[in-house]
């Protein structure tokens, strides 16, 4: 079974609106970590937002924030105030277990995001 | 004042051939990683190194061998690459040790490697 779901193949958002990226996961954890990287056209990896499992609020990092819904196994990325500059590959990632070098991230298979002016 | 750097970024190279990438991170990590992204831009973890010792080896043929002579420097050697080779690999690093939440993965740039 695949341990993080991104299924949207690519999507579109007009400039200055808001886009939510879909990721679902599966872990048998307590304790686990999710991340959503950026992949622009470059081809760097940009870090965005963190949510640990045991974090009671939703994290928040400037238009970036993730919707965490624990029951559901749902880390969507919301994006507000979409920009020309979010055009981008989004991955969503997740770290299972106790802190450690043994605990390996493991990636979606990302979703191409496509800002329109 | 680049944290995580690789070279070359760019490496095209006939089969059969060996080739090395090197990674070094300024960033004061215990934990280093090779992660291969293929033609459709799936990533997946080769290796991960914590303090010079390998911690994880993700069922990586045995042509590929990374070597980590410090704690900020993870090296990735390839023997007799082969077409199926031809990827970006990225080095990455984070600091491990310790209690609380995960600590972000910062990537380098990454390496194209093509094999002709």
């Amino acid at each position: 079974a695949q341990k993080i779901t991104q299924t949207q193949p690519g999507m579109f958002v007009q400039e200055k609106e808001a886009v939510t990226l879909d990721c679902t996961y599966d872990t048998s954890d307590q304790s686990y970590g999710l991340f959503w990287y950026k992949q622009p056209s470059s081809g760097e990896m940009i870090f965005l937002i963190y949510q640990g499992s045991y974090d009671e609020q939703n994290a928040t990092e400037g238009r970036y924030s993730l919707n965490f819904q624990k029951a559901r196994k749902s880390a969507n990325l919301v994006i507000s105030a979409s920009q020309l500059g979010d055009s981008a590959m989004y991955f969503c990632a997740m770290r299972e277990g106790l802190r450690g070098a043994n605990s390996k991230l493991t990636f979606g298979k990302g979703i191409t995001l496509s800002v329109r002016p | 004042d680049t944290a995580v750097s690789q070279t070359p970024k760019y490496l095209v190279t006939q089969m059969g051939n060996d080739k090395s990438i090197k990674c070094e991170q300024n960033l004061g990590h215990d934990t280093m990683y090779w992660y291969k992204q293929d033609s459709k831009k799936f990533l997946k973890i080769m290796f991960s190194y914590n303090n010079k010792e390998l911690i994880i080896n993700e069922t990586v043929p045995n042509r590929f061998s990374p070597k980590s002579p410090d704690k900020a420097h993870l090296n990735l050697h390839i023997n007799s690459l082969e077409l199926g080779d031809s990827a970006v690999y990225f080095c990455a690093s984070s600091q491990d040790l310790g209690q609380g939440p995960y600590n972000e993965q910062f990537f380098g740039p990454g390496t194209r490697l093509t094999v002709l």
